[in-house]
């Protein structure tokens, strides 16, 4: 079946570094990979997505790769500030379109 | 303007028991989809709804029934309650079927004692 897989499943790192984020998918159909960042009580945030016909995008210090032809995709936050201690989830769409496969989740820690 | 609001925020059942979930959509959203959370997993889709049709639904028991109304909202329903249903319930909203630009609200934990 469908299936999104991520890793690492922890990360810590010091304030200032750069942290990476791969995911993997299952299902050559996939045309859409969004990121998501989920604080404690908090419902995912989408922070940045990327579409099939594009191989990069950056948003400031966020920025995402995708890789059609190996399936995986990746997102990089570089500069890495205590506020970006947060879990961070990877998706891909369905082959239907009509729902999101997401990762396990990475939980990031940034300490100053 | 306001994001998805869902409501309860926490609900605790016992085992056998009925529930109802609510979420209201972003404004001028018109789908509406719900997952469900377990600790330390990822979102898994249970239902989307456009335009108070059900366009898709994941791999869950019958137990699990929603609908949507004519302004947009939904309601999510559980069935003779496990305790394998506790978990935070997301409902996300976006502005039509497409999983794009899917905006989450802030869940409801239900705990099933």
């Amino acid at each position: 079946g469908e299936n999104v897989e991520q890793h690492p499943s922890t990360l810590s790192v010091q304030e200032g570094d750069s942290a990476v984020i791969k995911c993997t998918y299952s299902d050559s159909a996939s045309n859409y990979f969004p990121w998501y960042k989920q604080e404690l009580g908090k419902g995912p945030q989408l922070i940045i997505d990327i579409r099939s016909n594009v191989g990069e995008k950056k948003d400031q210090r966020i920025a995402v790769t995708l890789n059609k032809t190996a399936k995986h995709f990746s997102l990089h936050i570089t500069e890495t500030q205590p506020e970006d201690s947060a879990v961070y989830f990877c998706a891909a769409n369905n082959q239907a379109g009509t729902a999101l496969i997401f990762g396990k989740g990475t939980t990031l820690s940034v300490s100053s | 303007d306001a994001g998805v609001t869902q409501s309860p925020t926490h609900l605790i059942k016992t085992r056998g028991q009925h529930v109802t979930l609510r979420c209201s959509p972003i404004s001028g959203h018109k789908s509406v989809s719900w997952y469900q959370q377990v600790l330390g997993q990822g979102p898994q889709f249970i239902f989307q709804y456009y335009e108070k049709e059900e366009r898709g639904r994941g791999n869950f028991p019958d137990r699990f029934s929603a609908r949507q109304f004519p302004n947009y909202s939904s309601e999510l329903n559980v069935n003779a309650l496990l305790l394998g249903d506790s978990a935070l319930y997301l409902c996300a909203s976006s502005e039509n079927t497409e999983t794009e630009k899917l905006f989450f609200g802030s869940g409801t934990q239900l705990s099933v004692l």
